[in-house]
């Protein structure tokens, strides 16, 4: 089955650039989706196809991905961007496959 | 947009059969550019995909970790989709959270506030 692994924890201080990444064999290849997920909240999709927000999400978050890692960028980090942020793809043998998750902290 | 409501037990006993119903307003469950999905995330833990049922319930796919007991359906009498997971165990004690899924692209695009289904006996 297709594994996605993502850093346990994050740190970096507000006003800066934090950068979450997301490792999969030629994961370049595919489509990847991040989500931010609040405590008690259900996530919430941040970037689709990549590098696309969807309507109301900020400019301060941005994807890529190429070759064997996607990146999720926030800029400009703010407090209330702490929160677990998880990246998945749509894999032909595995379904849908979520990463492990990485918990944002803003110092 | 859509809005989406997850509903039913959440409470069971080992063994039994959980059954979950979301809810869709917002829009029809029967629009073709969409698939509809559940995915749960125990206690602490990250975000398991559990499957997805197209539109018309012609097409499913479900996690090979649960596939031997899940079950997935389409109401669009009612503007509905379920969740059937036979056999619970405390392995399945989670958040229970139903969505959209985008056809193209198959990302999660809306979801439920979720439901907390505990299996205890």
């Amino acid at each position: 089955s297709y594994v996605l692994t993502q850093p346990p924890s994050v740190s970096v201080a507000p006003g800066q650039t934090a950068t979450i990444t997301c490792g999969g064999d030629k994961i370049g290849t595919i489509s990847v989706h991040w989500y931010q997920q609040k405590p008690g909240q259900a996530p919430v999709l941040v970037v689709y196809g990549d590098s696309d927000r969807p309507s109301g999400i900020p400019e301060r978050f941005s994807g890529s991905n190429y070759g064997n890692t996607a990146t999720l960028t926030i800029s400009r980090v703010e407090a209330g961007d702490e929160a677990d942020y998880y990246c998945q793809v749509w894999d032909t043998f595995s379904g849908q496959v979520f990463g492990g998750g990485t918990k944002l902290t803003a110092l | 947009q859509l809005q989406l409501q997850e509903s039913g037990p959440g409470l069971l006993k080992p063994s039994e059969t959980l059954s979950l119903t979301c809810t869709v307003s917002g829009g029809s469950v029967s629009r073709s550019t969409y698939y509809w999905g559940w995915v749960r995330q125990p206690p602490g833990k990250g975000l398991e995909w559990i499957g997805i049922i197209y539109y018309n319930g012609g097409s499913t796919n479900y996690n090979t970790s649960l596939k031997s007991r899940v079950s997935m359906s389409v109401d669009t009498s009612n503007n509905q989709f379920s969740l059937t997971l036979s056999s619970v165990s405390a392995a399945d004690t989670a958040v229970y959270f139903c969505a959209s899924v985008a056809a193209t692209g198959r990302y999660f695009d809306f979801w439920g506030q979720g439901t907390l289904v505990t299996v205890s006996s």
